[in-house]
């Protein structure tokens, strides 16, 4: 069975400072990892995928997710965060065919002035 | 372009009670969801459905019935409310071929 673990539930953080927000899964077939974003009192917003191809994936936000196979992990980062980060991160991985998602138990990331 | 759209946004129910949670989207997707978000657990898949008139059980479909008439909505019925039904929910339509989940805003639901 396919499982996600998000290795941070609260990542807090200064403005303009670099982050990781850490993800491994787990899966025995080829995998397709997306990030979602959650603002507080919204649904879930795609932040970025990966499919295929290169394995270093980015957002018009500034995140970037590079997927390793050999250490089945997905991690998030970005170089300089805003305050405008400040949100909810889930990583996923594709389950079953028909776009099913297995969802990680999320990362709070704090960004501090 | 409205997306997904769900209602009710709050709602308050006593033990037993029945209710449905309405879901409809105006992307023409062929695959929606229903997910379950509670703290600390990421969300969970409740039901599934691949087209209009074929719906699938997720990870934890017990309490919880759907249907799928339209290819616009896909309604979320709770049959005997329980405390353990207190969650988020949140209901997404994709396309298929793309894996990319398009939510909704939620829907807070409240068992007392």
């Amino acid at each position: 069975a396919q499982s996600v673990t998000q290795l941070d539930s609260q990542v807090p953080v200064f403005e303009e400072a670099p982050v990781e927000l850490r993800c491994n899964y787990s899966s025995s077939v080829s995998v397709y990892l997306f990030w979602y974003v959650q603002y507080p009192n919204q649904g879930l917003q795609l932040l970025l995928k990966y499919l295929s191809g290169s394995t270093l994936v980015e957002s018009i936000n500034g995140f970037e997710a590079e997927f390793n196979k050999s250490q089945t992990s997905f991690h998030l980062r970005k170089p300089s965060v805003h305050i405008s980060d400040t949100a909810e991160y889930f990583c996923a991985v594709s389950s079953g065919g028909y776009n099913k998602l297995i969802f990680g138990a999320g990362t709070r990331l704090a960004v501090h002035p | 372009n409205a997306g997904v759209t769900q209602t009710p946004k709050f709602r308050i129910l006593k033990i037993g009670q029945s209710m449905t949670l309405q879901c409809t989207q105006d992307m023409n997707h062929n695959y929606m969801y229903w997910y379950r978000q509670d703290p600390g657990m990421g969300l969970k898949l409740i039901y599934y459905s691949v087209g209009a008139g074929i719906t699938d059980k997720g990870e934890v479909p017990n309490g919880y019935n759907v249907s799928r008439s339209t290819t616009e909505d896909f309604p979320l019925r709770l049959e005997l409310a329980a405390p353990s039904q207190t969650s988020v929910y949140f209901c997404a339509s994709s396309r298929q071929g793309t894996g990319e989940l398009f939510f909704g805003e939620g829907s807070r639901l409240t068992v007392l």
